[in-house]
């Protein structure tokens, strides 16, 4: 089955730094990966659509400056949370949809990753 | 416009009686319907989907679940729960011919007691 990894999966650091997590598709390519983010107890939401070569597509009110994707490899797609604050602490998910498939395929989600911010 | 409502925040049930974790969908076209289930601490892992095929749809783990057009619901249902169901349980809407989107329910948790 498809496999997505997401590293590290737990992160502690100090408000004001950078973070980067990746997102790895491990036996497929993924033209597209998805960023979510979980607070406790609450559903999932969309944080930006990342294309493979292209720029993300951030979905409103998330900051594209906050948040930086790149999706440089079909298989590799990275989020840094740049200039970290204790609110962006979070756990975050990514996803992976198949290459070969289209928009109605289906998305192949990660571990996550618990970010939390002291 | 999409949306879907998970009725049940938290379903308790014992070991080895039956589990039915209700959702209800609002879609303007066609929908694909998901359900998916998370373990503490742990990613999304599919446990089966609606594409327009057949309404009743067999996922892993003995899940089920059947899509109602009349009822606009896609339930989940296991006729004998085991401990280790004990999870978060997500019930997903999305366009049939575009899964990018994916709206997601606000969750229920089941709780399975010996």
């Amino acid at each position: 089955g498809a496999v997505v990894s997401q590293h590290p999966s737990r992160v502690i650091c100090k408000s004001g730094t950078s973070v980067k997590i990746e997102c790895r598709s491990l036996d497929f390519q993924a033209t597209t990966m998805f960023w979510y983010r979980q607070f406790p107890k609450q559903s999932l939401m969309l944080m930006a659509t990342s294309n493979e070569g292209s720029k993300a597509t951030y979905e409103q009110g998330v900051e594209k400056d906050k948040f930086l994707i790149n999706h440089a490899s079909l298989t590799l797609s990275t989020l840094t949370v740049t200039s970290a604050h204790p609110e962006d602490s979070s756990f975050y998910i990514c996803s992976a949809r198949v290459s070969s498939g289209g928009p109605g395929e289906t998305q192949y989600f990660g571990p996550g990753t618990r970010l939390l911010v002291l | 416009a999409q949306s879907v409502t998970q009725l049940d925040s938290h379903v308790s049930v014992s070991e080895g009686t039956p589990v039915l974790l209700r959702c209800n969908y609002s879609s303007s076209y066609s929908p694909s319907l998901f359900w998916y289930v998370q373990h503490p601490n742990k990613g999304l892992q599919l446990l089966l989907k609606y594409t327009s095929a057949a309404t009743l749809v067999k996922g892993i783990n003995g899940f089920e679940a059947e899509f109602k057009k009349s009822e606009t619901s896609f339930h989940l249902t296991k006729p004998s729960a085991h401990m280790s169901d004990a999870a978060e349980y997500f019930c997903v809407v999305s366009l049939s011919y575009n899964t990018d989107k994916l709206i997601f329910g606000t969750g229920t948790r089941l709780q399975v007691f010996p």
